[in-house]
């Protein structure tokens, strides 16, 4: 079965600074990877997917990117913070042997 | 466009009785259903899909939901909760052929002793 490992597992920035926030994913080749952003006390923003290296298919427009350098690495970044990007940022795969998505423990972002 | 509703944003039910959380879904195709369970500062995890044949499934630990494809809902029972069971559980569904999960805007269950 699939394991997905985010990190940081916490982290606060100041506004106008860069992120990196990092997930990979073991157990599972080729899968399609996904970024979500849960606001406090809200549901799930679906950022980003992908169903394959280099392609990235974007759902919201705003400062963020995202990179899949590697099957199973995908990486959601940011030239400079915004306060409004604080929030809980939950990695996630599929695969074709099944129909459901698995999720990684998440990444805390405070931006201050 | 499909979307997911979940109509209770917070249902408090004391210890040991029986709860219902609802889901209604639009969709005009084929759709996978599913429910998550997100305990605080976590990842969301598995609780029971629907894919098709039996339209009611079962989790191990005691939740069951069942699909009804004329009223397009997708509700999660569970006859007797624990205070363990105090989360925040979240309705998705994915159209047949696409990738994207569209995902209601969660429940939180608060199970009072």
């Amino acid at each position: 079965s699939q394991t997905i490992h985010q990190w940081p597992a916490t982290l606060v920035q100041p506004v106008g600074s860069p992120l990196s926030l990092e997930c990979t994913v073991e157990g599972t080749s080729n899968p399609n990877l996904y970024w979500y952003r849960q606001a406090a006390g809200r549901g799930l923003q679906l950022l980003f997917y992908s169903v394959g290296i280099g392609q990235i298919s974007s759902e919201v427009p705003q400062n963020l990117s995202a990179s899949r350098p590697q099957d199973r690495q995908f990486i959601l970044s940011s030239k400079k913070l915004l306060l409004s990007d604080s929030g809980f940022y939950l990695c996630a795969c599929s695969h074709g042997g099944v129909y459901e998505q698995y999720f990684g423990p998440g990444t805390r972002l405070t931006v201050t | 466009a499909q979307s997911v509703t979940q109509l209770d944003s917070q249902v408090p039910v004391f210890e040991e009785a029986p709860v219902e959380l609802r889901c209604n879904y639009s969709s005009s195709v084929s759709v996978y259903l599913f429910w998550y369970v997100q305990y605080p500062n976590q990842g969301l995890q598995l609780l029971l899909k629907y894919l098709s044949g039996s339209t009611l499934v079962e989790s191990i630990n005691g939740f069951e939901a069942e699909f009804n494809k004329s009223q397009t809902s997708f509700h999660l029972r569970k006859p007797s909760v624990h205070i363990s069971d105090t989360a925040e559980y979240f309705c998705a569904a994915r159209t047949s052929g696409t990738y994207k999960y569209i995902f209601g805007t969660g429940t939180r269950l608060k199970v009072l002793a």
